[in-house]
């Protein structure tokens, strides 16, 4: 069965510091990948998808995560961040035969001025 | 073009209660997909329909049911409700092919923000 796993529920960081938010996915097939962020009183707007293409996926807002499959991870990063970046983050694995998606816990991200 | 739509935003019911939620899918998608998140968790998949028939349920009981329509709206329905069921209902539409396992990417709506005294 498939799973993921985020490390970290908050994570703080500085405006214009590197943000790194981590996943890692537990898999029997190769997984398809997501990463979702929602808005405080909003739903999930996709970031970006690992389709088994290319292992860097580049993503809206200047996000980017890397699959590394001797890892199983699948960590979100942003070399700067921006206060506007300030939300939740999901990573998530298609599963079941009807490809719904099973969600991590979900990361915090707070960013300070 | 128009994006997932969700109706109605909160809705506030008490224990026992039924209650129906409403979602319009993304142009040119054909499954949609139910989710429940509950504060500080992540969204559970509650079930899926496509072409107007269940396709697959998560691990909740037979009270919650669902319903698509020709047009690929859908609606989820609560029945005998209770006060865990509090929480954020998320319906996400994507494409499933005819001969494929899967859908294609989920676009998720705004969601419904139920609570239950």
């Amino acid at each position: 069965a498939q799973s993921v796993t985020q490390l970290g529920s908050h994570v703080s960081v500085s405006e214009g510091a590197l943000v790194l938010l981590r996943c890692n996915y537990s898999s029997s097939v190769p997984p398809y990948l997501f990463w979702y962020v929602q808005y405080p009183n909003q739903g999930l707007q996709l970031l970006l998808k690992y389709t088994s293409a290319a292992t860097l996926v580049k993503g809206i807002n200047g996000f980017e995560a890397e699959f590394k499959k001797s890892e199983t991870s699948f960590h979100l990063t942003k070399p700067s961040a921006h206060m506007s970046d300030a939300a939740e983050y999901f990573c998530a694995v298609r599963g079941g035969s009807q490809g719904n998606l099973i969600f991590g816990k979900g990361t915090k991200l707070s960013v300070k001025p | 073009e128009t994006g997932v739509t969700q109706s109605p935003t909160h809705l506030i019911k008490t224990r026992g209660q039924q209650v129906t939620l409403r979602c319009s899918s993304q142009s040119g998608h054909n499954t949609v997909s139910w989710y429940q998140q509950a504060l500080g968790q992540g969204p559970q998949f509650i079930f899926q329909y496509y072409r107007e028939e269940e396709n697959g349920r998560g691990n909740f009981p037979p009270r919650f049911s669902g319903l698509q329509f020709p047009n690929y709206s859908s609606e989820l329905n609560v029945n005998a409700l209770e006060l865990d069921d509090s929480a954020l209902y998320l319906c996400a539409s994507s494409f499933k092919r005819t001969s494929g396992r899967g859908t294609d990417t989920q676009y998720f709506g705004p969601g419904t923000r139920l609570t239950v005294l």
